[in-house]
This record gives C-alpha cells, structure tokens and sequence, in this order.
C-alpha cells in the first residue's frame, strides 16, 4: 500500500457550484478524517469517522458540507454552493485506531 | 484553549547549523505531540512524535525537546541540510472517547541555505 490517496489533486470551480472530493485511506486503517488548509496556516480539522460511522464535525463544517464513508472504505466530501471562502487544501487523514494519522497530498480547491 | 502556538513563523538557517522550532500549548488534556513536515503541493508528512511522560525523544537528526510543567515543546534539527527546507508543522493531540484530532500550530517555513 502506497499510503493515502486524494482524488482530484486540484479542482477549480465557479461559486455556487457544488464539489465532491474522494479519498482513499489505508486499507487497514479504520478511523479517517478530513481536514482544511488555508493558505499559511496549520490544518484545521473538519470531520472523523470511525468504519462507516461520522462521529464528530467540527462547527467548520457548515451545513453546505457533508462527507460520507459507506463500507468504511474511501470517503467523500462534498461542498454544495460553493463559496469563495472555501477555496482552501482539503487534507484527508488515516489511522489504524488511535494510532498515528497520515495524510493524503490533498485536493487543492479554487473557487473563482 | 485549543490552541497550538508556534514560532518563528518563518527561520533561515545555514548548511549544518542547527534549527529550532518552538510550540505551547494550554490545554492539559492533549496526550501526544506530533511534528509533520510539508512540503509545497504535499500533505504533512509524519517526522517525529512524543508523549509527555517523556522529556526528549532523538530520531536521527531531529529531536523533540518536551517541557511539560511549562506546557512547551520544541523541534531541534542539526545538521541542517537544504532539502530540510519546507514547513515545520507542530501538532497535539486531543482524544474523548471513541474520537482523536489534531490540533496544529501555525507552521514554521524553513529555509537552509546552502
């Protein structure tokens, strides 16, 4: 396993469009989660979940964001309307219980 | 009190001296302290951790200096070497039941000249 995988690696939209990110953890890691990263400043977590289930969103997360893991394997994030305030690298992270989290190279995110 | 501050924002060091990063915290319920290294277009990578029963963990040349009565830690990197540069990223972790996250410092970007 070459560890975990973001898929697109950039994506640019229109403000207003809707967004949806993919990531691939780990195979065997069972927790995952998502995090954003604005230009200069450190990771900011967004949202975890342990096998299939969510089970704890950060207030960043506004209701325009929803992420799913279905089978506990790759998650999705989705941001619907874009805004320009969500431009930003969406980091994806995994972990083998609470073990250490290693992250994807990201989804980097342009919202014109 | 979930904060992470860390400084310099920003260090310019020369080819093998040595480069140090420093972090505080508030927080006493935070249990592990992991260091990642990102490099421009990539996501952090893991370079060193420590737990605060320990005082100082060495892992090549990188080392983690870890002060807990002052709440403070601090990354040393000797020999710098120029494909050290990047930013330096400290983190804490902050874990409830059934549920961790990190919370990160503001970055440091490292700069080793040659």
């Amino acid at each position: 396993d070459t560890g975990v995988s973001q898929n697109p690696r950039h994506k640019i939209t229109k403000r207003g469009q809707n967004v949806t990110f993919r990531c691939d953890p780990i195979s065997e890691h069972n927790r995952l989660y998502w995090y954003r990263q604005t230009l200069g400043q450190g990771p900011e977590f967004l949202t975890y979940f342990q096998n299939e289930a969510q089970l704890e969103k950060s207030r960043l997360l506004s209701d325009r964001f929803s992420a799913e893991r279905p089978k506990g394997s790759f998650s999705t994030l989705e941001i619907q309307r874009t805004e320009q305030g969500d431009s930003a690298m969406y980091l994806c992270a995994s972990s083998l219980e609470f073990y250490e989290q290693y992250f994807g190279p990201g989804t980097r995110l342009t919202v014109t | 009190q979930q904060q992470v501050k860390q400084s310099p924002q920003s260090l310019i060091v020369q080819k093998g001296g040595i480069s140090i990063i420093n972090c505080a915290y508030e927080n006493t319920a935070f249990d592990y302290f992991p260091w990642y290294q990102q490099f421009p277009g990539k996501g952090p990578a893991l370079l060193i951790a420590i737990r605060p029963d320990v005082s100082e963990k060495k892992e090549g040349r990188f080392t983690i200096s870890f002060n807990k009565s002052a709440k403070q830690f601090s990354l040393h990197i000797m020999d710098s070497q120029p494909g050290d540069s990047a930013t330096y990223f400290c983190a804490a972790r902050f874990m409830n039941t059934g549920f961790q996250k990190l919370v990160f410092g503001t970055g440091t970007r490292l700069l080793v000249s040659p």
